[in-house]
């Protein structure tokens, strides 16, 4: 069974101090990982996808990265509008079709 | 362009009720999914249709049950309703299916918030 879990938790930030997010995974056969940003009330709202180890990808201020059992979500200079829960997912196996394995998510704030 | 759009956003029904939720995938999509989202279990995947056929199921009872049209609308319906099936239920649309062996990226609507009394 595909297993996705993320730390930490919760995590409370000063605009500008860097940090990263972790996503663990456990799958077989993995076709690609998702991070994934959520904010109150809304659906997640895709970020990148990564598919294999060693593969990276940026986005203005959040930068992915990929190893064979976890992946890292950078954050450098966080403003307050980069507070929201993020999650990373997997989708992996031959037969899953579009099926999305979640972790529970890092909820991120930021303060001014 | 239209993204998935999910009615209704919010409804409140009690013990026993039945539900249903609709969703409307982006002009192309021929792939949606369903996930209930819960503060204890996270995001859970219920169920995908592609070309109007279930393709995948998740852990769920049999009073959760799903449905696509020939226009790629999907309704996903909940019957005898119970305290915990209180959550967001998020629909999420993608080009491709099941059988498609790169990683599929889906596109989530804003969900329906369901309450049950």
């Amino acid at each position: 069974e595909d297993q996705v879990t993320q730390s930490p938790e919760a995590l409370r930030l000063q605009e500008g101090e860097s940090s990263s997010l972790n996503c663990s995974y456990t799958v077989s056969g993995l076709r690609g990982l998702f991070w994934y940003r959520q904010d109150p009330g809304k659906g997640p709202e895709f970020l990148f996808t990564l598919y294999s180890a060693g593969e990276e990808k940026e986005k203005e201020r959040l930068k992915a990265t990929l190893t064979k059992k976890e992946s890292f979500l950078h954050i450098t200079a966080p403003k307050p509008e980069d507070s929201a829960t993020y999650l990373c997912a997997v989708q992996a196996g031959e037969t899953s079709g579009s099926r999305l394995t979640f972790g529970e998510g890092t909820q991120l704030t930021v303060n001014p | 362009k239209a993204g998935v759009t999910q009615t209704p956003r919010y409804l409140i029904k009690t013990r026993g009720q039945q539900v249903t939720l609709s969703c409307s995938p982006i002009s192309g999509h021929r792939s949606v999914s369903w996930y209930q989202q819960t503060p204890g279990q996270g995001l859970q995947f219920l169920f995908e249709y592609f070309s109007e056929t279930q393709r995948n199921k998740g852990n769920f009872p049999g009073r959760f049950s799903g449905r696509q049209f020939s226009n790629s609308r999907s309704e996903m319906n909940v019957s005898t309703l119970e305290l915990g099936d209180s959550a967001l239920y998020l629909c999420a649309s993608s080009r491709r299916g099941t059988g498609y062996s790169g990683a599929n990226v889906l596109t989530f609507g804003a969900g329906s918030r369901l309450t049950v009394l």
